[in-house]
């Protein structure tokens, strides 16, 4: 079954310090991945996507995000975090072809940015 | 641009009663329409995607029905209401960048409590 994991499900960091929020998928060919972040009582926003190409795809925010084949890993990072940033990520996956872009979410992962 | 809406934005509604969430979706024609649910704690699930008007799927069973009596209104439904179906229920709609590759953008969502 197709599925998206997110490892960790809250981490914290300090205003300024380096993030790396984990995604790995599951699926029978390289699917297509998803960003999103989302605040509290809020709809979601698109951060980024990877389609094909170049593995580094760049978002909004400052975030950018890499894909590796080998390790079925979509990881979101930002060099330096700011207060705003904390909310909660979600990493996506769909299979693209008849799949007419339906998503498979991962549980998500809670951001708490410290002063 | 694109936008969508729904509303209400908060529901409190008792058990057994009927539901109606909208959900509209203004500067596209015929999208691809998703429902999720968001329950407490937990990811993304897709309930129902439309790939036009009167054509639904449903992706797991339950006690919840979708229409699309329009090209760009997408309604979700329940007859009698139960404690489970309470959680953050987020409409969107997809953007076609090429065959088989798509972008969803996401509605600000309502928020359900069965009491």
């Amino acid at each position: 079954a197709q599925s998206v994991t997110q490892p960790d499900i809250h981490i914290t960091v300090s205003e300024g310090a380096s993030l790396e929020l984990r995604c790995n998928y599951s699926y029978g060919a390289t699917p297509y991945l998803f960003w999103y972040v989302q605040s509290p009582g809020q709809g979601l926003q698109l951060l980024l996507k990877y389609f094909s190409g170049d593995t580094l795809v760049q978002g909004i925010k400052g975030f950018e995000a890499e894909f590796k084949r080998s390790q079925s890993s979509f990881n979101l990072r930002k060099p330096s975090v700011h207060w705003s940033d904390a909310a909660e990520y979600f990493c996506a996956a769909s299979a693209g072809g008849t799949s007419y872009g339906k998503l498979t979410f991962g549980q998500g992962t809670i951001l708490t940015v410290h002063p | 641009s694109q936008t969508i809406h729904q509303w209400p934005a908060t529901l409190v509604q008792p058990v057994g009663s009927p539901l109606s969430l909208e959900c509209t979706v203004e500067g596209t024609s015929n999208p691809n329409l998703y429902w999720y649910r968001q329950a407490a704690g937990r990811g993304l699930q897709l309930l129902f995607y439309s790939v036009g008007i009167g054509q639904i799927s449903s992706e797991v069973p339950q006690n919840l029905s979708a229409s699309r009596p329009q090209d760009r209104q997408f309604i979700l439904s329940s007859k009698k209401l139960l404690l489970s179906d309470s959680g953050f229920y987020l409409c969107a709609h997809s953007r076609s960048l090429s065959l088989g590759l798509y972008e969803q953008y996401f509605g600000p969502g309502t928020r359900l409590t069965v009491t």
